[in-house]
């Protein structure tokens, strides 16, 4: 099974808040979880990413915990600021053919930040 | 954006059309990869390559086709564009080392 499921759809933090946006997954073969985060008109953009053998990896305001035997992990942005702002998008990376990684994304969380 | 550019940016196009979008990189990275961005759907898989004439298919290959005849541009097309693929294509390099993938810009394209 490839899906990785995300929740929620939506989210509105107050400026200052956590923001926080799970993911799950069923196949125990992938082995590396990025997040990405969108702005409108924009590429999605690699935010960061953890690999199972860690339960935690935080840089600056963004922290994943990973949680292997759950089979789920998220993401935590502290002190959300209004530029946080943008949807975010959890993926799952499963080797596939000739070396390549195949990642499965999921559906996204559209992040609000009001002041 | 990583090195990557798309184009075109935006195409309005009728129906039985056959549309190509330009992926080009100058990472000289040896996996490409196309995706479409739906609302409610993520983004899936179309298309990917992993060399110079060598590609495979992702979860929503089917109308599309792809080719790689350089290691720095990766072509999409549409042999005869439907209006269900009215989408946002997005392009994506890695180097292949890990599961880290860089997106372009995107194309919106609209399919009447």
């Amino acid at each position: 099974q490839q899906q990785v499921k995300q929740s929620p759809q939506s989210l509105i933090v107050q400026k200052g808040g956590i923001s926080i946006i799970n993911c799950a997954y069923e196949n125990t073969a992938f082995d590396y979880f990025p997040w990405y985060q969108q702005f409108p008109g924009k590429g999605p953009a690699l935010l960061i990413a953890i690999r199972p053998d860690v339960s935690e990896k935080k840089e600056g305001r963004f922290t994943i915990s990973f949680n292997k035997s759950a089979k789920q992990f998220s993401l935590h942005i502290m002190d959300s600021q209004p530029g946080d702002s943008a949807t975010y998008f959890c993926a799952a990376s499963i080797r596939s053919g000739a070396g390549s990684y195949q990642l499965t994304f999921g559906k996204g969380t559209k992040l609000s930040v009001i002041p | 954006d990583a090195g990557i550019t798309q184009s075109p940016r935006h195409k309005v196009t009728e129906t039985g059309t056959p549309v190509t979008l330009r992926c080009h990189q100058t990472e000289n990275h040896r996996y490409m990869y196309w995706y479409r961005q739906d609302p409610g759907h993520g983004l899936r898989l179309i298309h990917y390559s992993y060399g110079v004439k060598d590609t495979d298919k992702g979860e929503v290959s089917d109308g599309y086709s792809v080719s790689r005849s350089k290691t720095e541009d990766f072509l999409l097309t549409l042999e005869s564009a439907t209006s269900s693929q009215t989408s946002v294509y997005f392009c994506a390099i890695s180097p292949g080392a890990s599961g880290t993938q860089y997106f372009g810009p995107g194309t919106r394209l609209l399919v009447l």
